[in-house]
């Protein structure tokens, strides 16, 4: 069976600090991988997902994440951010073949100013 | 265009009562999902529905849930002889006809649930 995780449950950074939030997952197959994003009050929303190509991928907002596949991590990075960042963020795996995606714990950013 | 939306935002019934959860996917998405979102417990996967095939009922907790999709739109999700741990904000998804695996869920408001 898969499963996600993600290392770290709450963050806490001063505006402009760099951001890396680990995901980690467990899965012999081919894989799509996904960051979603809920700010406080809000729905689930994308912000980037790799399937195939470059591991770099590049989503919305200035966030970016990278899959190395030997560690079967899916690391979101951020250089810079923002209090407007402030939001709950989910890694989400789903075999390359099925379709119900398997969310991680989810990690709790709070971006102070 | 419109997102995916729930009905109703939040629900509180009583203990042992039946409750129904309605989502209305994007036009033109042929699947459908739910999932649950509870404390502790992160985002669970309860039912998928693509076209008009049989639904995946693999993630449903008891057979207190069911969960039907007509015309192939509209889905209702219903919740019989509720229980506390049933409490969790139940969010659907929808995404669009797949195409090369590259399908992506797009996630409705949620609908909150509290069972007292």
């Amino acid at each position: 069976a898969q499963s996600v995780s993600q290392h770290n449950h709450h963050v806490i950074l001063s505006e402009a600090a760099s951001l890396e939030l680990g995901c980690n997952y467990s899965y012999g197959g081919t894989v799509n991988l996904f960051w979603y994003v809920q700010y406080p009050g809000q729905h689930l929303q994308l912000l980037l997902k790799y399937f195939s190509g470059d591991p770099l991928v590049k989503g919305i907002k200035g966030f970016e994440a990278e899959f190395i596949k030997s560690k079967f991590s899916f690391n979101l990075r951020k250089p810079s951010v923002q209090w407007s960042d402030t939001a709950e963020y989910f890694c989400a795996v789903k075999a390359n073949s099925g379709y119900a995606l398997n969310f991680g714990k989810g990690t709790s950013l709070l971006v102070t100013p | 265009g419109a997102g995916v939306s729930q009905s109703p935002s939040n629900k509180v019934t009583e203990k042992g009562k039946d409750v129904e959860l309605r989502c209305d996917p994007i036009s033109g998405h042929t699947a459908l999902y739910w999932y649950r979102q509870s404390l502790g417990q992160g985002l669970e996967f309860l039912i998928y529905f693509q076209g008009n095939s049989a639904p995946d009922k693999s993630g449903l907790p008891s057979d207190r849930f069911s969960a039907e999709r007509t015309g192939g739109s509209v889905s209702t999700l219903t919740i019989q002889r509720t229980q506390q741990e049933d409490s969790a904000v139940y969010l659907c998804a929808s995404s669009p006809p797949r195409a090369g695996s590259t399908d992506t869920q797009y996630f409705g408001p949620g609908t909150r649930l509290t069972v007292l």
